[in-house]
């Protein structure tokens, strides 16, 4: 059964990068057809997807959110990563990541952090 | 971008009753790429539904989804006690991907 398990530090700095990692366990990252996305929820608010990587390292983003955010991929290791420059308290959010099947919604999700940016 | 707006914002029902959920879009959707999630709290969001009518593995046959174009209905046919939770559509057809703001079903 795939599973997806979010880490990374609870506690940004405004201005700082906030980097967090994804662990697939159960199923290859490097599968055909799976892209592997990061998607967010800020307390109290709609869901807001952030960008996903295939395992070439192709990677598309909400243009929303571009000039910040890279995403990357490490075969070697099953896991892909996020980062997110110039935090704001904006960015305070519950960070998921998930798998993309081409042609299918993202499933099945991680159990989510949240990531609080505070001085 | 395509928005998706959910109506209502909250619904307030007993266990045992029908309840029919609203996701509109800003622009036509293929029904390919709408889906719906439940969502309980601090837990992360579980596929019910893709493809606009499909059910996800392991979902009971109470929830169902259907429509087309700009408008897209989840439909639960008998509320459980487990049911009471916040519902997403989402659409993954065009980049970027958007989800609806969601309802939220609380018991009455």
């Amino acid at each position: 059964q795939l599973q997806l398990q979010e880490s990374g530090p609870g506690l940004a700095k405004p201005s700082e990068t906030l980097s967090l990692t994804c662990t697939v366990s159960g199923g290859s990252i490097s599968a055909n057809n799976c892209y592997w996305g990061w998607i967010r929820q800020p307390p109290g608010k709609a869901l807001e997807w952030i960008g996903s990587i295939y395992h070439s390292g192709s990677t598309y983003y909400n243009p929303s959110l571009k000039s910040r955010v890279t995403i990357s991929v490490d075969t070697s290791k099953n896991q892909f990563s996020l980062k997110l420059s110039s935090v704001t308290a904006a960015d305070t959010a519950v960070y998921y990541c998930a798998r993309q099947i081409v042609g299918s919604p993202p499933h099945p999700w991680g159990q989510g952090t949240l990531v609080t940016v505070s001085s | 971008e395509i928005v998706l707006t959910q109506s209502p914002g909250t619904l307030s029902l007993s266990p045992g009753e029908r309840v029919t959920l609203s996701c509109r879009a800003s622009q036509s959707i293929s029904s390919t790429y709408l889906a719906w999630y439940q969502q309980k709290p601090g837990q992360a969001p579980r596929l019910l539904i893709y493809g606009a009518s499909n059910r996800a593995t392991g979902i009971s046959d109470r929830f169902s989804g259907s429509g087309s174009g700009t408008d897209f209905t989840l439909t639960i046919r008998r509320l459980e006690p487990e049911d009471f939770a916040v519902y997403f559509c989402q659409q993954h057809g065009s980049s970027p991907w958007t989800f609806g703001q969601g309802t939220k079903v609380e018991i009455k």
